[in-house]
C-alpha cells in the first residue's frame, strides 16, 4: 500500500503561471517531507524539504506547504519556467530511518512556453 | 567530482537469466542505497549499506536479489533468476553522512527489462 500518494500523474502549466503539485500521505509518523525533481535519463535530485514542525518552507521560486492535520503537502512553483518540466516526486521519511526515503509515484509537469 | 555511476545503463535479459548491476558511489561516501522504480510507479527503497555492512535491507523483495559491497567501495546488485516483474529502473544513491534525504545523490539508473 502506498504511504505517499500523488494523485495527478501529469500537469500542464503555461510559462509564467503558478504550478501546484499535490501530495498526500498516510503515515502520521513521518518527520520530514521532501520533493525531488527528475529529468529523463537522470536520477532524482533533491529540490526542497520541510520538517513536520513547520507548515511552510520557501526557496526561491519553490515553496512547500504542509498541512499535518490533512496529511497533505503541496509544492508551488512561481513563476513556472520551461526548464521546470520534469517529474516531481513527493517523498517522506521518519527521523529514525534517516535516508530511507519513501517516494510517491511522481507527477510529470510540463511547462508550456 | 564524479557523481554516482551505474552500469549497465540498459539491460535486456530473458526470464530465468542472471543480471548483475554495478554502482560506484561518490568517492568518500560511506552510505550507499539501492532503490528501484517499477513500471512508472513509486521509487522504492531496497537496501542501505554503511561501508561494507548492510544497515537496512528491509526493502529487498525476495531472495532472488543479492546485494554486496565488498571493501566498502562499489556495490553490486544481482538478480538470479530474473522474473518479468523485476523489470524497472534500479537507482543507486550515496551520501557522505546519514541525513534526512537532502544529501543523497542518485545515479542515472540501470534500466532492466526482463522478457
Amino acid at each position: 500500500d502506498q504511504q505517499v500518494k500523488q494523485n495527478s500523474p501529469s500537469l500542464s502549466v503555461q510559462e509564467g503561471r503558478i504550478s501546484i503539485l499535490n501530495c498526500d500521505y498516510t503515515n502520521s509518523m513521518f518527520d520530514y517531507f521532501l520533493w525531488y525533481k527528475k529529468y529523463p535519463a537522470e536520477g532524482p535530485t533533491f529540490l526542497i524539504s520541510i520538517s513536520s514542525i513547520k507548515d511552510k518552507n520557501e526557496d526561491g521560486r519553490f515553496t512547500v506547504f504542509l498541512n499535518k492535520s490533512a496529511k497533505h503537502l503541496s509544492l508551488h512553483i512561481v513563476p513556472s519556467q520551461p526548464g521546470d518540466s520534469a517529474v516531481y516526486f513527493c517523498a517522506a521519511l521518519r527521523e529514525t530511518s534517516y535516508d530511507k526515503v519513501i517516494f510517491g509515484p511522481g507527477t510529470s509537469l510540463s511547462v508550456i512556453p | 567530482e564524479a557523481g554516482v555511476t551505474q552500469f549497465p545503463s540498459h539491460s535486456v535479459i530473458e526470464k530465468g537469466q542472471t543480471v548483475t548491476l554495478r554502482c560506484d558511489p561518490i568517492s568518500g561516501h560511506d552510505n550507499l542505497y539501492w532503490y528501484r522504480r517499477v513500471m512508472g510507479k513509486e521509487i522504492k527503497f531496497l537496501l542501505h549499506f554503511v561501508k561494507e555492512s548492510k544497515q537496512d535491507e528491509s526493502g529487498m523483495p525476495n531472495n532472488r536479489f543479492l546485494a554486496e559491497r565488498t571493501g566498502g567501495t562499489y556495490s553490486t546488485l544481482k538478480v538470479q533468476p530474473a522474473e518479468l516483474e523485476d523489470s524497472g529502473v534500479y537507482f543507486c544513491a550515496s551520501s557522505r553522512q546519514q541525513g534526512f534525504g537532502n544529501t543523497i545523490y542518485f545515479g542515472e539508473g540501470s534500466w532492466l527489462t526482463v522478457v
